[in-house]
């Protein structure tokens, strides 16, 4: 079965300091993407940021980006100056293909993370 | 405004009862999802359809049904048999299959008593 992995389920964080979350994944294809979903006390998910497989380059924007580690099926995001509003359930997400032109979205199991003034 | 509504935010059933939860997008999708949320499961997938009248099982679709009758909705009716049914449940739209980027509505809190 293809997983999506997220082994930390809370961290926390000083304001304006930095913090990675992990995330490892399982799949045979050669080109997909990788997201990182917000999902704050409101419950709305909120696409953080995407990267394609195919591409080399890590995705940035502005305080986020991400180590894309396509050998390792790793995809960590990594938080610059930390804010309050950043604290969330933070999810990764890989779009499996589930056979022929299906996709799946598939979602780890999340982890909290805490922004502390 | 282009979006993705679902409706009711909270929704309370009777055991035993069959309940529908609602998902409209004005976002041109093609593809629509449901997923259900429990404390520390992440998102699973429940159903999903890439075009209308079509739409496959999810990794959790027992006790649950769908139908795919517009491109703009997705239903997805909770019924007796599923034995667990109190959860938050997310509906999303992607522009295709592909799913390059998925879109969330606000979701629904279903509590059975």
């Amino acid at each position: 079965a293809q997983t999506v992995t997220q082994s930390q389920p809370e961290m926390s964080v000083q304001e304006a300091e930095t913090v990675t979350l992990s995330c490892t994944y399982d799949t045979s294809e050669n080109n997909y993407y990788l997201f990182w979903y917000k999902q704050p006390p409101s419950r709305q998910m909120i696409l953080v940021i995407r990267q394609e497989a195919y591409k080399q380059q890590n995705a940035t924007e502005n305080r986020f980006s991400v180590n894309f580690q396509k050998a390792a099926k790793s995809f960590s995001l990594k938080i610059s100056d930390s804010q309050l509003g950043d604290t969330a359930m933070y999810f990764c997400a890989d779009n499996f293909n589930s056979g022929g032109s299906n996709y799946k979205l598939t979602f780890g199991k999340g982890t909290l993370l805490t922004v502390n003034p | 405004d282009g979006g993705i509504t679902q409706s009711p935010k909270y929704l309370f059933r009777k055991e035993g009862q069959n309940v529908t939860l609602s998902c409209e997008q004005n976002l041109n999708h093609d593809a629509m999802y449901w997923y259900r949320q429990d404390p520390g499961q992440g998102l699973r997938l429940i159903y999903y359809s890439q075009i209308v009248n079509d739409f496959q099982k999810g990794d959790i679709a027992e006790g649950y049904s769908v139908s795919r009758e517009k491109k703009e909705s997705f239903p997805l009716t909770v019924t007796s048999a599923q034995k667990n049914p109190t959860a938050f449940y997310l509906c999303a739209s992607s522009i295709d299959g592909r799913v390059t980027e998925a879109f969330f509505g606000q979701g629904t809190r279903l509590t059975v008593v």
